[in-house]
């Protein structure tokens, strides 16, 4: 899988859009970007995932470059609920393959304030 | 949907006892993972079964270690004996299978065991 590089830690006033950067330059054609956050004392919990276009689900938005060498999550309006560790992680394959392991880095330790 | 179910949540053992963690993956969930999370090496994939068969084990760190899934909804890890280095939030995770329709994306992590080994 190819790596991945985060910032350390951002910090968000609520209310505002958190955007976080990941670079994957090293990405592959068949490579998926999946973003992943772990709010204190709990499981790692899924959050979007894209291969080269911008997706946006309930939770997030994820835009790739158009050379998918780097991407961006944006939460629209972040809350202090969410406040976690966010993880950006390249691996082969679609969403489903129980055959693909799934490598966390160090992320990004967003604290959103008021 | 009750999610991956891990038990106990906390777990506090003596240094050379035997200590099993559990986990009941989501139905229809056809691959489990266990990982480890420390401070000092974040999250570590252990091991993953598919269809019940262990397919990579390399993340184990011992032959302390070892992990069985009997069928397809209980798996268990168990260390002995255990060492204060093991101290961690051992989390399980499962995921369907390719071809398995589901609304449910991605990895579902368990909320997990904390083991202090003492």
């Amino acid at each position: 899988d190819a790596k991945t590089t985060q910032p350390t830690s951002m910090d968000c006033a609520e209310g505002r859009a958190a955007n976080l950067p990941c670079n994957h330059s090293t990405i592959s054609g068949n490579e998926y970007v999946y973003w992943y956050r772990q709010i204190h004392s709990q499981g790692p919990q899924y959050i979007i995932h894209g291969l080269k276009n911008n997706e946006t689900n309930e939770m997030a938005s994820l835009i790739i470059t158009e050379d998918r060498k780097s991407s961006t999550l944006i939460l629209p309006h972040a809350t202090l609920r969410d406040t976690a560790v966010y993880y950006c992680i390249v691996r082969v394959g679609g969403l489903t393959g129980g055959g693909n392991k799934l490598t966390f880095g160090t992320g990004t330790q967003l604290k959103v304030e008021l | 949907d009750a999610g991956v179910i891990q038990s106990p949540r906390h777990e506090v053992t003596e240094m050379g006892q035997e200590v099993t963690l559990r986990c009941k993956p989501i139905s229809g969930h056809n691959s489990l993972f266990w990982y480890r999370q420390t401070m000092m090496r974040g999250l570590e994939l252990l091991i993953y079964f598919n269809n019940n068969v262990p397919i990579d084990d390399s993340g184990m760190p011992e032959d302390r270690f070892s992990a069985k899934m009997p069928n397809a909804s209980f798996s268990t890890l168990k260390i002995q004996p255990s060492e204060p280095r093991d101290s961690a939030v051992y989390f399980c995770a499962s995921n369907p299978n390719p071809g398995q329709g589901t609304p449910n994306y991605g990895y579902t992590f368990g909320s997990g065991t904390r083991l202090t080994v003492v």
